[in-house]
């Protein structure tokens, strides 16, 4: 089976700007969770979607959003583009009770 | 909002040395799950502890999830150079449905 995938790889916006990052989960997996990585913050959860819809959400701004399509691949949008929003952005899938992340490669966004 | 400590933050050692990483909390757990991320890479599972007491082993890492379940440990016996990375434990409260809790991790260097 094809791993986690995810798109673009590396990214640069610069303040103000918006983005939209791709993932496509792993085949047969329903629930796809985004993170954010930084040095400072470690792994933190965004949300989580699990067929189309949003199951659990994190602590971030409204600038951040997400959505997932009928065939599992989703999406995230982050609006107003800010410093602070340089960082690696993990796309993860599961497929069973215990929540066992499959992660992809992450985009690194630098924000400029 | 429950937290997972890991510690230690940062450990450098020599190949052939063994070592123990900690992640501890004071909520119980209903699943425990370790990660390695190597620079670049998304994290990868090692594995997913459930019972409280248990002990899995994968080759020269050993996990332990705590008897209260509020605690586990990795052991790595003679470790080498590709243990390198970045440690992640990850606790999820009531299963599947909820989101993950991820520690910051230890970041872990073995030198030859």
């Amino acid at each position: 089976k094809a791993g986690v995938t995810q798109t673009p790889r590396y990214l640069i916006k610069t303040r103000g700007q918006q983005v939209t990052l791709s993932c496509s989960p792993i085949s047969g997996h329903r629930s796809v969770s985004w993170y954010q990585q930084t040095p400072g913050q470690g792994l933190q959860f965004l949300f989580e979607y699990f067929s189309e819809t949003q199951r659990n959400k994190g602590n971030f701004p409204g600038r951040f959003s997400g959505r997932q399509f009928s065939n599992s691949r989703s999406e995230m949008n982050v609006s107003t583009l800010e410093l602070g929003d340089s960082a690696l952005y993990l796309c993860a899938s599961s497929h069973n009770s215990y929540n066992e992340q499959f992660f992809g490669p992450g985009t690194r966004l630098t924000v400029l | 909002t429950q937290l997972l400590e890991q510690s230690p933050q940062f450990l450098s050692i020599q190949e052939g040395e063994n070592l123990t990483v900690y992640c501890n909390s004071s909520s119980v757990f209903s699943s425990l799950q370790w990660y390695r991320q190597e620079p670049g890479e998304g994290p990868v599972l090692l594995v997913t502890v459930v019972t409280g007491g248990e002990v899995k082993k994968l080759k020269r890492l050993t996990f332990q999830f705590g008897d209260a379940r509020k605690d586990s440990s990795l052991h790595i016996t003679a470790a080498q150079p590709g243990d390198t990375g970045l440690y992640l434990c990850a606790g999820s409260t009531q299963g599947g449905s909820e989101k993950l809790v991820f520690g910051k991790g230890t970041k872990l260097t073995v030198n030859p």
